[in-house]
């Protein structure tokens, strides 16, 4: 595989489950990031670790868990949501920090 | 504090026509601009990436600028088709923390 893959694409979940999203890129980058797009807002970044430390937290609730074990690799552990929290979830990577980005085809939350 | 827009918000054109997407930013301290395209419910492609000292990068039909005393780039697509049906997003890319902010997108619609 190449490029960055991401798992589930879509998942359907209630208020009180506990569920990962998975992110995995094939690039060799150094920065993983995770972004959420809600309807008729820009993207929001949520998230980005560099070299397997976290160098942004964009103000996200503790609901929200991120976990990067190594380079390759991005979760987004989801505890105690909000249907608000319903959105589509983009992993990217770049070789470096501001470097050029290059993004999964999402998941598809929904928060019932 | 940097904000991107993009104008127009969405934009209809029959087939064969140029176009152009505009870009726009406050601060022009940016590393790098990528602009990106989307597709409903998908994840982003990248199109072309303008690194902070170039002003402009072509690929096939598409030819992105940047100018950063004005604050502006701009997305030049040639003979567009229904393919190129989209929403149109641009990035920048700045600093040392992986700053990294979105525009609105334009959502281009090309009629056959």
């Amino acid at each position: 595989e190449t490029g960055v893959t991401q798992t589930p694409r879509h998942l359907v979940m209630g208020m009180t489950n506990k569920k990962s999203l998975k992110c995995e890129q094939h690039l060799g980058h150094n920065a993983m990031y995770w972004y959420k797009q809600s309807a008729k807002k820009p993207l929001e970044l949520m998230f980005v670790y560099s070299l397997e430390e976290r160098v942004e937290n964009n103000s996200v609730p503790s609901r929200f868990s991120p976990e990067c074990p190594n380079s390759s690799h991005l979760f987004l552990h989801l505890h105690t949501l909000q249907p608000e929290d319903s959105a589509l979830y983009l992993c990217a990577s770049s070789q470096e920090l501001s470097g050029e980005l290059f993004f999964g085809e999402g998941s598809r939350l929904t928060v019932l | 504090k940097q904000e991107v827009t993009q104008i127009p918000a969405a934009l209809s054109v029959p087939e064969g026509e140029n176009l152009v997407l505009n870009c726009s930013f406050t601060d022009s301290a940016i590393y790098n601009l990528q602009w990106f395209r989307q597709d409903p419910g998908k994840g982003l492609t990248s199109l072309l990436l303008i690194q902070s000292s170039q002003r402009e990068q072509t690929s096939g039909r598409l030819n992105a600028s940047l100018d950063k005393s004005s604050g502006r780039s701009t997305l030049y697509i040639a003979a567009s088709q229904p393919g190129d049906s989209a929403t149109y997003l641009c990035v920048l890319l700045g600093g040392s923390q992986g700053n990294l902010i979105f525009g609105k997108g334009t959502k281009l619609s090309v009629k056959p």
